[in-house]
């Protein structure tokens, strides 16, 4: 079955401290991956995606994920986590196969101390 | 380029009444998705057109959800009769490739 599993519910990181939110999957193809991230009363933002090629990726607001195939995995991760980074962050997956359909994890929240 | 338009963005009913959802996706996007929130959960997605076809409704409770997009553009949401457990947060997307544009929301609190 395909499925996103994002094992942290919630982590609370100091300001300026590195981030990894973890994500894991399960995908019968070659997965077409992204990290979202929603701000309360928001809707869903995309940070980054991975479709092929190179296995690091660079997105929005400093933030950059690495896909493992042979983990299942693909960890986002920040170096300097901001304030204004405390939301809730979602993994999710889909493929070509599956007309653009995502399946999405239950979401990481990201509090941010001073 | 204006985003995924939602309304309303916020409906309390009680459970039994109606309600219905607007999405307007961005312009020259074929395809539009809905998709139930509930707290403390990822998207789960309801229902995916194509243009104005169904692809996937394989998720969407058809004995009181049903949804339309009849000229291939906008579309509308129903629930009838609503339940406790339909209270989430219903998120529209649009998308011309692999990449879907979400809209703010509408959340709905039956009681």
């Amino acid at each position: 079955a395909q499925s996103v599993t994002q094992p942290d519910i919630h982590i609370t990181v100091s300001e300026g401290a590195s981030l990894e939110l973890r994500c894991n999957y399960s995908y019968g193809a070659t997965p077409y991956l992204f990290w979202y991230v929603q701000s309360p009363g928001q809707g869903l933002q995309l940070l980054l995606k991975y479709f092929s090629g190179d296995t690091l990726v660079q997105g929005i607001k400093g933030f950059e994920a690495e896909f493992k195939r042979s983990q299942s995995s693909f960890n986002l991760r920040k170096p300097s986590v901001h304030w204004s980074d405390a939301a809730e962050y979602f993994c999710a997956v889909g493929g070509n196969n599956q007309g653009g359909k995502l399946i999405f994890g239950q979401g990481t929240e990201l509090s941010v101390k001073p | 380029e204006a985003g995924v338009a939602q309304s309303p963005r916020y409906k309390i009913i009680e459970k039994r009444q109606s309600v219905a959802f607007w999405c307007n996706p961005i312009s020259g996007h074929a395809t539009l998705y809905w998709y139930q929130q509930i707290l403390g959960q990822g998207p789960k997605l309801l229902i995916q057109f194509q243009n104005n076809g169904v692809v996937d409704d394989s998720q969407l409770p058809k004995d009181r959800f049903s949804a339309e997009r009849l000229k291939g553009v906008d579309s509308t949401l129903k629930i009838q009769p609503a339940k406790l457990e339909d209270s989430a947060v219903y998120l529209c997307a649009s998308s011309s490739t692999v990449h879907q544009f979400f809209g703010p929301g509408t959340r709905l609190t039956v009681l």
